[in-house]
């Protein structure tokens, strides 16, 4: 079975540039998370979905961040205007039941903005 | 606040070595949950295992160990006989509550390097 699936895998663009990044998650799971990690801050949840409507997105860092979940095949995390403090790697993950704890991770977005 | 400490920025050990990794919890809540998570090199975190607060039973899988100690507030992980494969970095994580993926809280993670 395909795990979860994230594109681009690596993006360099430049600041001020609108950025897109795709996560599929695995078939059946209803909650799905987005996730940043930079070596500063560590791991952070910035958002996630259950059954496609945001439930938390306290950790979203500013306006200039949004996440969308048109369907439980699909999600998207754009940055509007990018900026080079958004160069991080972030990490899609889904699980069928958040209450167990064990989230299935997406190779990750390594994104650097120049 | 909730918060997890891994004190251990890299660690290197050389193969076949026993290697222990440290995490350290904060939290006011009595029920909580803990876990490790696994990074490879290729990226993507891989859940390795989830123990309750009420749960300090010592867990053993395989080659991988875990001691949960609630008096010192840690959980810490252990590798016997090392191998090269074991080569990743390891985070450890906290969750309140009901113990669900909703909002955990990582640690900076450790880096191991296991040598030939």
């Amino acid at each position: 079975d395909a795990g979860v699936i994230q594109s681009p895998r690596h993006e360099v663009t430049e600041m001020g540039q609108e950025v897109t990044l795709r996560c599929k998650p695995i078939s059946g799971h209803d909650y799905l998370f987005w996730y940043r990690q930079t070596m500063m801050r560590g791991l952070e949840l910035l958002i996630y979905f259950n059954n496609n409507v945001p439930i938390d997105d306290s950790g979203m860092p500013e306006d200039r961040f949004s996440a969308k979940m048109p369907n439980a095949s699909f999600s998207t995390l754009k940055i509007q205007p990018s900026e080079p403090r958004d160069s991080a790697v972030y990490f899609c993950a889904s699980t069928p039941r958040a209450y167990t704890g064990e989230l299935f991770f997406g190779e990750g977005s390594r994104l650097t903005v120049l | 606040a909730q918060k997890v400490t891994q004190a251990q920025t890299e660690i290197s050990v050389v193969e076949k070595e026993d290697v222990t990794l440290d995490c350290v919890y904060e939290t006011r809540d009595t029920t909580y949950y803990l876990f490790w998570y696994k990074q490879p090199p290729s990226g993507e975190l891989v859940f390795l295992i989830r123990r309750n607060s009420f749960d300090e039973q010592n867990e053993i899988s395989g080659r991988y160990s875990w001691n949960f100690q609630k008096s010192t507030s840690s959980f810490n992980f252990t590798i016997t006989a090392s191998q090269v494969v074991d080569s990743a970095v390891y985070f450890c994580a906290l969750s309140e509550g009901q113990g669900g993926s909703e909002k955990l809280v990582f640690g900076k993670g450790t880096k191991l390097t296991v040598n030939p």
